[in-house]
């Protein structure tokens, strides 16, 4: 059973710094691309950062460009994202998912999220 | 190229038919999932490549369309649809549509 767990959230100051993990198993987590996705309170979804199955590539959002950084342990099952300079408006739950590699290098997709982490950005 | 649903708030009943739209702002041939959302849950893929179903999801859902418009049908609401639906284009960024909250009337 493909499990995802996210850990790390919490309640940070602004300009602050956060390292989320997210632990894989019940599938072989260094053949897939991993994403992370947050969703703000009351919110919609927003796509955070895609990192490809041999960390070759990795892609964020403009709005996380510069102060998140997404990686990867595939000898470890887990996928992380450290966020600097956090702000109030990346208050979210942050879900880690899987692309399922459908679409290979030219599209993305979510079949299996974890149960998400919080995070809270506030003085 | 930007998303967008409608309607964004819809109240049916369980039985009924409900169709959900998504719009795309310039062509995505069949780039395009759906997504559904409990409260307090992750979203769970239903359909990808517009109309091919995820295993396990109930032959009720049904997704069609391509180029700039797309459809999710359920054909007979069961009392545990009623979640936020989300469309997402899956080679082109922002992904997500802002979702469509379907509602018990």
């Amino acid at each position: 059973e493909v499990q995802l767990v996210e850990s790390g959230g919490g309640l940070v100051k602004p300009g602050g710094s956060l390292i989320l993990s997210c632990a894989a198993s019940g599938f072989t987590f260094s053949s897939y691309s991993m994403n992370w996705v947050r969703q703000a309170p009351g919110k919609g979804l927003e796509w955070v950062s895609s990192i490809s199955s041999s960390t070759s590539f990795k892609y964020y959002a403009d709005s996380v460009k510069g102060r998140f950084t997404i990686s990867r342990d595939n000898a470890k099952n887990s996928l992380y994202l450290q966020m600097n300079s956090l702000r109030a408006e990346d208050t979210a739950v942050y879900y880690c998912a899987r692309d399922p590699g459908h679409y290979g290098d030219y599209g993305v997709l979510f079949d299996y999220w974890g149960q998400g982490t919080l995070v809270t950005v506030s003085s | 190229i930007q998303l967008t649903q409608s309607p964004s708030f819809l109240s049916a009943s369980v039985g009924d038919r409900v169709t959900i739209t998504c719009r795309a702002s310039r062509a995505i041939s069949s780039y395009l999932a759906w997504y559904q959302q409990k409260p307090g849950k992750a979203p769970k893929l239903l359909i990808y490549a517009a109309s091919t179903l995820q295993s396990g999801v109930p032959s009720r859902f049904s997704g069609s369309g391509s180029g700039t418009e797309f459809t999710l049908t359920i054909s007979s609401l069961q009392p545990e649809d009623f979640a936020t639906y989300y469309c997402q284009q899956v080679n082109s960024y922002p992904p997500f549509g802002q979702g469509t909250r379907l509602e018990i009337k």
